[in-house]
């Protein structure tokens, strides 16, 4: 299986700063990765796919990169709805696998 | 509007059988693969199953590989996870999940999720 590795685990950050979510696997995955945002209580939804294709309606303060092993999912200005766990997902084998979560917490 | 919505969770012993159901709409359930992911209390996600626009070609997670089946009946817009031999760990909410390419596998990346359905195994 692939093992996605997600860091940091939790976060903590204020209002207007630039935070990074780092995943990384195990194996070269190519771009087949998305991330989802999840707030307590909620099912997850996704922000991105293909490392860096934002879905529609998801702020463009969120983007995504990488490639291969390494990937990455950046948020320019921390809003207060942003504040929630965020996963990675690589779905380059059939045996998909997600990341461990980062927590977003106010500073 | 996109809905996914579970049922059929709840308490089961060790070694008990559940069968959830996801009923889809506002989309042609029959072009979308599906998948079944599930969230411990408390823990991350992992994926359980995927099932084919079709039904024709499915996955399981190794978790689960020889106890749960997923299947699908398109004409009731609706997916399925038969469990049996279930054991403490598969205590967990359990989503199902659109793969949203047309005519997909059901295992790419998933919108929309539904908001699950719990399972809890407990003697």
């Amino acid at each position: 299986d692939i093992q996605m590795t997600q860091s940091p685990s939790t976060l903590s950050a204020s209002v207007g700063d630039r935070v990074t979510i780092t995943c990384r696997a195990s194996q070269s995955i190519s771009t087949w990765v998305a991330w989802y945002q999840q707030k307590p209580g909620k099912a997850p939804n996704l922000l991105i796919y293909k490392a860096s294709t934002l879905k529609s309606g998801v702020p463009s303060r969120f983007s995504g990169s990488g490639s291969g092993t390494e990937f990455t999912l950046t948020i320019s200005s921390l809003q207060p709805d942003d504040f929630a766990t965020y996963y990675c997902q690589q779905y380059n084998s059939y045996l998909l696998t997600f990341g461990g979560g980062t927590k977003v917490e106010i500073k | 509007e996109v809905q996914l919505v579970e049922s059929g969770g709840g308490v089961v012993r060790p070694g008990g059988s559940l069968r959830l159901s996801c009923a889809a709409s506002g989309f042609t359930f029959d072009a979308y693969g599906m998948s079944w992911v599930r969230q411990a209390p408390g823990k991350g996600l992992e994926w359980v199953s995927g099932i084919s626009w079709n039904g024709g070609s499915t996955g399981y997670a190794d978790s689960v590989k020889g106890r749960f089946t997923i299947s699908r009946d398109n004409a009731k817009s609706s997916l399925y996870l038969q469990m049996n031999s279930l054991r403490a760990e598969d205590t967990a909410l359990y989503h199902c999940a659109r793969d949203p390419n047309h005519y997909g596998s059901g295992t790419n990346w998933f919108d929309p999720w539904g908001q699950g359905t719990l399972v809890t195994v407990s003697s």
